[in-house]
């Protein structure tokens, strides 16, 4: 069946714009996780759901970040004001119940300029 | 907190070349260990889970296995396709979310 898909592929963005990012989970799965990635360093944690709630959100690094989830399955990331700090990879995982096998997709590579 | 540490940072192998990559972890109440395999550009893919010490799981060339402290990741007779990142990531009794170390980057050489 299909994977995780994750749009756009690439964000070029510049400083202080407002960009969302989309995750779109393997269907039947009900925990949904973001994470983010440094060149050179495993994903770094932001947030899970669990159904439409965020069960965990510890890892986001500030309150320009903002996750939604409103009908259990797609996921958007929010990100306001943006700086140059945030350039990275953010991926997308889910799983079948949350503490099972997380499967990760592409990721959404973003530059800020 | 949790912590995760991989080593080596980088190997190079010879294909044929047998080899072992180490993930040592800390963990309040290890709920599972997962190893990942991350293609350049992609998104990590996964391997194993691992549960409690003693465990084993062998997927073709790959064989990981767990103690309290540490997991190993064993490359047999690897081919020049096994090169990747390896990513070690562990999972705490009182969360669900992974913890990952850095990686170890194996490059095999025809």
């Amino acid at each position: 069946g299909a994977g995780v898909s994750q749009t756009p592929s690439n964000k070029v963005t510049e400083k202080g714009k407002y960009v969302e990012l989309r995750c779109d989970p393997i269907s039947g799965h009900t925990a949904l996780y973001w994470y983010r990635q440094s060149l050179g360093q495993g994903p770094e944690f932001l947030i899970y759901f669990q159904g439409t709630g965020a069960a965990d959100d510890s890892g986001l690094p500030n309150d320009r970040f903002f996750a939604v989830r409103p009908e259990g399955s797609v996921s958007t990331l929010k990100i306001q004001r943006t700086e140059r700090g945030d350039s990275a990879v953010y991926l997308c995982a889910s799983s079948f119940l949350q503490g099972y096998e997380q499967y990760f997709g592409p990721g959404t590579r973003l530059t800020v300029t | 907190e949790d912590q995760v540490t991989q080593s080596p940072e980088a190997l190079r192998l010879q294909e044929g070349e047998s080899s072992s990559l180490n993930c040592s972890y800390t963990v309040s109440g290890l709920r599972g260990l997962f190893w990942y395999r991350q293609d350049p550009g992609k998104g990590p893919e996964f391997l194993f889970t691992l549960y409690s010490a003693g465990e084993e799981k062998e997927k073709e060339r790959l064989k990981a296995t767990l103690t309290k402290k540490e997991s190993f990741l064993h490359i047999t007779a690897p081919k020049p396709e096994d090169s990747a990142t390896y990513l070690c990531a562990v999972h705490g009794a009182n969360d669900y979310k992974l913890s990952f170390g850095a990686g170890t980057t194996v490059t095999v050489r025809a």
